[in-house]
């Protein structure tokens, strides 16, 4: 089967513009959670999406949203930038949530300037 | 929310050498997981093992959920086992519930 997907891989964005990630699950796969990592924070939840309905959400602003479509392949969103938001986005896969394997994608790295 | 700690934060091997890494965890959890970061940036699913003993190849895990720690042995150690090494938790309840809680990690480097 092919992994998580990631598009773009790579984002350069300035201040104030929003920006839309994608994320392609696991063939098979429901579940759907995203992650920000940063040098200062280390890895932090986001929100999590299973059925095209978000079950879970971390401590972010409403900047940040997201959804997922019938296909499963999930999309987040991230308005009004800020240089803070300036890192690697994880996407992970599952088959039905939190209390199965968790299979990650290669990330998308996002610049803010 | 759940603290999850991992110990320690760093870690230098020749080839060839065995280590223990830790994470413990400050309430009871539903799941752990163990994954390794590497210099890309990928973070690779090690184990799934919210209790109990487990073994891959040179790896294993064993999490100990009523003393609330997980430990990863690396054996035999490659330089392509250099990263960062996560433990990541899903708390069994209150706001840690429902999301993974992930450690600062163990930088490990493995010299030829």
């Amino acid at each position: 089967k092919a992994g998580v997907t990631q598009t773009p891989r790579y984002l350069i964005k300035t201040r104030g513009q929003q920006v839309t990630l994608s994320c392609s699950p696991i063939s098979g796969h429901r579940s759907v959670s995203w992650y920000q990592q940063t040098p200062g924070q280390g890895l932090q939840f986001l929100f999590e999406y299973f059925s095209e309905t978000q079950r879970n959400k971390g401590n972010f602003p409403g900047r940040f949203s997201g959804r997922q479509f019938s296909n499963s392949r999930s999309e987040m969103n991230v308005s009004t930038l800020e240089l803070g938001d300036s890192a690697l986005y994880l996407c992970a896969s599952s088959l039905a949530g939190l209390g199965y394997e968790q299979y990650f994608g290669p990330g998308t790295r996002l610049t803010v300037t | 929310g759940i603290q999850v700690e991992q110990s320690p934060p760093d870690l230098i091997l020749q080839e060839g050498a065995n280590s223990t890494l830790r994470c413990n965890f400050s309430d009871s959890v539903n799941n752990l997981q163990w994954f390794h970061q590497n210099p890309w940036g990928q973070l690779i699913n090690l184990f799934y093992i919210p209790s109990g003993t487990k073994q891959n190849g040179r790896l294993s895990a064993t999490t100990v959920a009523t003393e609330r720690y997980s430990l990863l042995y690396i054996s035999s150690s490659q330089t392509t086992d250099s990263g960062v090494y996560f433990c990541a938790v899903e708390g069994a309840g209150g706001t840690s519930y429902g999301k993974l809680t992930f450690g600062q990690g163990t930088i490990l480097t493995v010299h030829p």
